[in-house]
């Protein structure tokens, strides 16, 4: 059965420092990779994606996949107290581009 | 753009009753999602279409569940009859290049 596993949490972090969160999947052939953010009551909002190895910035969020690893990880610098929220990782299987399957999700505590 | 349109937000009804959920998606996404999410098992795909047709239907638990797409703006979720464990947040997404964009949910409520 094809996996995506996360670190429940809850993760907490001070004002100010980097949230580092962690997703591993179990295809080896897995082809694009999702972050969603979920506030308590709302919907997943999409915050990054990435598809090929390396690091992917967008303003204080990295993305990094390790494929050979099969982990990807969303780092979270000057974490805010409005970062805390669960994030949750997507991820799409080899042969299903559009579908994806979701961890459970890491819940994130920023400490003001 | 006005993002993926769901409703009813919240729906209470009493076992055996048929509900049936609705949404409209971001125009011109190709593609439709409907999940279900609990504390318990997660965030769970039930179906997903593909040009208002079925691809992927194996996530949905019993035949009580069916779900339409008769065009590109509009698809539904029916339960039929509802039991409490149907409880949940149902949510619709929609996507075209693969990332998706979720509605705001339906809380179900079944007593």
């Amino acid at each position: 059965q094809k996996e995506v596993e996360q670190n429940s949490g809850p993760l907490s972090v001070p004002e100010g420092a980097i949230a580092s969160l962690n997703c591993t999947y179990s295809d080896r052939g897995s082809q694009s990779f999702f972050w969603y953010r979920q506030y308590s009551g709302k919907s997943p909002e999409l915050i990054m994606f990435i598809y090929s190895n390396g690091d992917k910035e967008d303003g204080r969020f990295t993305a990094q996949l390790n494929k050979a690893s099969q982990y990807v990880s969303l780092l979270i610098r000057d974490s805010q107290p409005s970062d805390s929220a669960t994030y949750l990782c997507a991820v799409s299987f080899s042969g299903g581009y559009q579908k994806v399957t979701f961890g459970t999700g890491t819940k994130l505590q920023v400490i003001p | 753009d006005a993002g993926v349109i769901q409703s009813p937000r919240h729906e209470v009804t009493e076992m055996g009753q048929e509900v049936t959920l609705r949404c409209k998606p971001i125009s011109g996404h190709d593609y439709l999602f409907w999940y279900r999410q609990t504390m318990m098992r997660g965030l769970e795909l039930l179906i997903y279409f593909n040009n208002n047709v079925p691809i992927d239907d194996s996530g949905m638990p019993e035949d009580r569940f069916s779900a339409k797409m008769p065009n590109a703006s509009f698809s539904t979720l029916k339960i039929q009859p509802s039991e409490p464990r149907d409880s949940a947040v149902y949510f619709c997404a929609s996507s075209l290049q693969g990332e998706q964009y979720f509605g705001p949910g339906t809380r179900l409520t079944v007593t």
